[in-house]
């Protein structure tokens, strides 16, 4: 167990809906970073979170956004969902400091229908 | 612009043999350099790192892995591997001196296969 967890574990919905992913880092984490896993695209970076401040931002979509809350808990939302948006989504937290190692959450599965 | 390389896709070894999955990188200051396993359904698990130091980094459940900083390397390596070891492994590498931006990058991974 990383520590970091993920809500929910499975979503299925329909295109065109929006959906929010949840995630909650490791105890003393200020760094939250969002990926996307399909089989195709291997593991994608999204974005990331620093104590609530936006750090850095990968390849998402301008219909994806995230942000991190004052108890540093992370949402990924995700908007106008097409059948290509199906896919795993992990959430990963690390401390402060860029010799540390990320912590991944169970990610989240996303079937759009 | 940093990048990392996984040549590989797949790697097939028996049980019992010696494990390599290669992972090549490019930085142009020293990296900081990982290596992580995700079994199926599951999230990415850390295996070890290197940082500084020796060139020898041993990391979680046997395996171990050697920085090569003229080859540019730093392959994952295991003396005897095991059935459970069937997983996918990702190599990733920090820049540290870019201050700006996300800062690791993940290889594609590689998938390794243990025969029983």
């Amino acid at each position: 167990d990383s520590g970091v967890t993920q809500t929910p574990k499975h979503l299925i919905t329909a295109t065109g809906q929006r959906v929010t992913l949840r995630c909650s880092p490791r105890s003393g984490d200020l760094s939250v970073y969002w990926y996307q896993q399909s089989l195709d695209q291997g593991l994608q970076f999204l974005i990331q979170y620093y104590n609530g401040e936006e750090r850095a931002k990968g390849n998402i979509l301008e219909r994806f956004s995230a942000q991190q809350f004052p108890d540093l808990h992370s949402e990924l939302n995700l908007s106008s969902l097409e059948l290509g948006d199906s896919a795993l989504y992990f959430c990963a937290s690390s401390p402060a400091g860029d010799s540390y190692e990320q912590y991944f959450g169970p990610g989240t599965r996303l079937t759009v229908t | 612009a940093q990048s990392v390389a996984q040549p590989e896709d797949q790697v097939n070894v028996a049980e019992g043999n010696p494990l390599t999955v290669k992972c090549t990188y490019s930085v142009s200051g020293n990296p900081y350099l990982f290596w992580y396993v995700q079994y199926p359904n599951r999230g990415l698990q850390f295996l070890l790192k290197y940082i500084t130091g020796d060139n020898l980094v041993k990391g979680s459940y046997g395996f171990e892995a050697e920085f090569n900083k003229s080859q540019t390397s730093f392959h994952l390596k295991k003396p005897s591997a095991l059935v459970s070891d069937s997983a996918l492994y990702f190599c990733a590498v920090r820049d540290p001196r870019n201050t700006g931006g996300f800062k690791t990058i993940f290889g594609a991974g590689t998938r390794l296969f243990v025969k029983a």
